[in-house]
């Protein structure tokens, strides 16, 4: 079956550019995280859903980043008025039930220039 | 907090010499412990897991058990192939923090043919 899905796949953004990127999870899954991942780092948690309940959004840096999955499967990241420090790989991971195994996608390459 | 700290790259080792990744964690509760590879292009996979003490994770010749007494989960390989070049994290979750995985820095491996 199709594994996790992510789009755009690279992203350039001028500063101050509001950005939207999109995760499909794999069909199913109750689970859903975001993770950031910066150049030469381990990815970093962002943000985790349980269906459409975000359950936990204590990774977010700032409050221009703000996620959403409002009917439970498709979720989206946005981040606000881009700053370069946000430029960054962002990973989507999915899971079903909570505590096994996350499967995640491609990710999505974020430039903010 | 929960964190994991492993052994700094780069690494550069002859084909079919023997491979040795160190990782430790810091945890409450129980964790499970992961390695995670990230190939040249592609995304984060997972390579092996273990969920308790003692338990040996294995796949594609590589192993790594789940040491509590040195809160440790070292990754090996008895003999490693051109194909192994990739960036390996160690990582952990723990069911208290909702199944978020925490990462290690990555290490990177290179395999000289």
């Amino acid at each position: 079956g199709a594994g996790v899905s992510q789009s755009p796949r690279y992203k350039v953004a001028k500063r101050g550019q509001d950005v939207a990127l999109r995760c499909d999870p794999i069909s199913g899954h109750v689970s859903l995280f975001w993770y950031q991942q910066a150049l030469g780092q381990g990815p970093e948690f962002l943000t985790y859903f349980q269906n459409e309940a975000q359950l936990d959004k204590s990774g977010l840096p700032s409050d221009r980043f703000f996620a959403e999955r409002p009917e439970g499967s498709v979720s989206t990241l946005k981040i606000q008025r881009t700053q370069q420090e946000d430029s960054a790989v962002y990973l989507c991971a999915s899971s079903s039930p909570i505590g096994e195994t996350q499967y995640f996608g491609p990710g999505t390459r974020l430039l903010v220039l | 907090g929960n964190s994991v700290t492993q052994m700094e790259g780069p690494v550069t080792l002859s084909e079919e010499a023997f491979l040795t990744i160190n990782c430790t964690y810091t945890a409450t509760g129980y964790p499970s412990l992961f390695w995670y590879v990230q190939y040249p292009g592609e995304g984060l996979q997972l390579l092996l897991k273990a969920t308790k003490a003692d338990d040996k994770g294995s796949n594609k010749g590589f192993e790594a058990t789940y040491r509590k007494e040195t809160t440790s989960f070292h990754l090996e390989k008895g003999s490693v192939q051109v194909s192994d070049s990739a960036v390996y994290f160690c990582a952990l979750s723990s069911y208290s923090s909702a199944s978020k995985i925490i990462f290690g820095s990555g290490t990177r491996l290179s395999i000289r043919p």
